[in-house]
């Protein structure tokens, strides 16, 4: 069945420092959705990415869909303590509405 | 305030004692589902609802079952809990599956002992 991947599964990094999450597909992806949940907290939307190659901004964070539709990444710029949390990726099947989620990435900022 | 609730948010029980777990939405949502969250594995989901008396197996649905008489309510029950069902438990609600945002709720971190 269809696999959703992320690594790395934690990172540390100093406040001020960049940080990127890979996630990887066995299967084509017709989405890739991002969520973000904080410590105590509940998985929160952030974004959505659906063409081949896509790339989205929000501020600090970028979103990107690979050309192939099997991987996708987040990356932000000068992290923050408020960028601490666990990121998720979620991405739907060609085959199929289901929505798998990614193991996630759980990132940790020093100030 | 578009939220979805559950109720309780902790819980604390002894194996093999009947629980349910309450989710609403008030979104008008057609789709909702169950997930549980545990360290090293992300996010599973237990079951989701299509619509009202619609529902289907997600990926871990051992242990638990669900209704969905109305829109808005989709319960989570466990008829007799074990300690491999200690987690923390999300229900979601979308306009529908797939492509559409997941609203999330606040989550039930369930002990089972």
């Amino acid at each position: 069945g269809q696999q959703v991947m992320q690594i790395p599964q934690y990172q540390h990094v100093q406040e001020g420092e960049d940080f990127t999450t890979y996630c990887n597909s066995s299967t084509t992806l017709s989405n890739i959705q991002w969520y973000k949940q904080r410590p105590g907290g509940h998985p929160v939307f952030l974004i959505q990415l659906v063409k081949s190659g896509e790339v989205k901004k929000q501020k600090r964070l970028t979103f990107q869909f690979g050309e192939a539709k099997k991987n996708s990444s987040l990356h932000i710029t000068a992290t923050q303590t408020t960028d601490v949390g666990t990121y998720f990726c979620a991405g739907k099947g060609g085959n199929t509405d289901k929505l798998i989620f990614g193991t996630g990435t759980r990132l940790q900022v020093f100030p | 305030e578009a939220q979805v609730t559950q109720n309780p948010r902790y819980l604390i029980t002894v194996t093999g004692k009947k629980l349910t777990v309450t989710c609403s939405q008030n979104m008008n949502h057609e789709y909702m589902s169950w997930y549980r969250q545990d360290p090293g594995l992300g996010l599973r989901q237990i079951y989701y609802s299509m619509n009202v008396e619609v529902t289907d197996k997600g990926d871990v649905p051992e242990g638990y079952k669900v209704s969905r008489k109305e829109k808005r309510n989709f319960p989570l029950i466990l008829e007799s809990p074990s300690p491999n069902q200690t987690s923390l438990y999300f229900c979601a609600s979308s306009p529908g599956r797939g492509y559409y945002e997941q609203y999330f709720g606040p989550g039930t971190r369930l002990t089972v002992t």
